[in-house]
């Protein structure tokens, strides 16, 4: 199996939104509708932002939306701010009974 | 509220097995079935799923790293385990113990430990 395919990094001015994509197949992505996302700030421990595709856990910001089409999954961030930058990472549930992660996306905030 | 802990050797050497364990407070291992995983994170990489283990003895494991993991789950010490064999440089990461945000193994990861660095080094 594959790793999901991430943009290595996306950028925004404060107030703006950006949208990660997230890249599988049919055997993960497009297979099932447990696709998740994390953010991970430097030295810490990654938390759980979307499960589900675009549930969000008790306490993240409704800022925080996902969604799929297909084989594709996205995270989009609106009213960014300062906080948001960190590295973002999609994983998806597979038909290996397995979960493969993406190779992390770095968000910037201008 | 349920808190992960990892504990481990720190540095292991090439070849030999890494045990970790996995301390759970907060809740019991087995008053729910969960399942109780870990995943790693090489320096400056991204996130690798190693493998998980339910309650009910069920286990789920990376396809590239099957044939070197064992787990296991200690119900009287409310603790899980990793054990990975031969070990490369490869094998060094942040490792950190996890638990999904519901009772079904296919489900992103809620909880997490704060992670503990293995060093693969002779």
């Amino acid at each position: 199996q594959s790793a999901l395919t991430q943009p290595a990094s996306v950028s925004g001015s404060p107030g703006q939104s950006v949208t990660i994509s997230c890249a599988g197949t049919s055997s993960d992505v497009g297979a099932y509708d447990y696709v998740s996302w994390y953010q991970q700030h430097p030295g810490k421990a990654p938390k759980l932002i979307i499960s589900d595709v675009s549930r969000r856990p008790s306490g993240v910001s409704d800022r925080f939306s996902g969604s799929k089409s297909a084989n594709t999954a996205s995270l989009t961030i609106s009213g960014l701010q300062a906080d948001d930058e960190s590295d973002y990472y999609c994983s998806s549930f597979t038909s290996y009974s397995t979960h493969v992660f993406g190779g992390g996306t770095k968000v910037t905030v201008l | 509220q349920v808190q992960l802990q990892e504990s481990g050797p720190g540095l292991v050497k090439p070849s030999e097995t890494l045990s970790l364990t996995c301390t759970i407070s907060g809740g019991s291992i087995s008053y729910i079935s969960y399942c109780w995983g870990w995943i790693r994170q090489p320096p400056g990489k991204g996130l690798e799923y190693v493998g998980s283990i339910c309650y009910s003895g069920n286990t789920y494991f990376n396809p590239t790293l099957k044939s070197r993991i064992t787990m296991s789950i200690d119900t009287p010490k409310n603790e899980f385990s990793l054990n990975l064999s031969s070990l490369t440089a490869a094998d060094t990461a942040v490792y950190y113990c996890v638990r999904p945000v519901s009772y079904s193994p296919m489900d992103g990861f809620h909880i997490w430990g704060p992670g503990t660095m293995v060093a693969v080094s002779s």
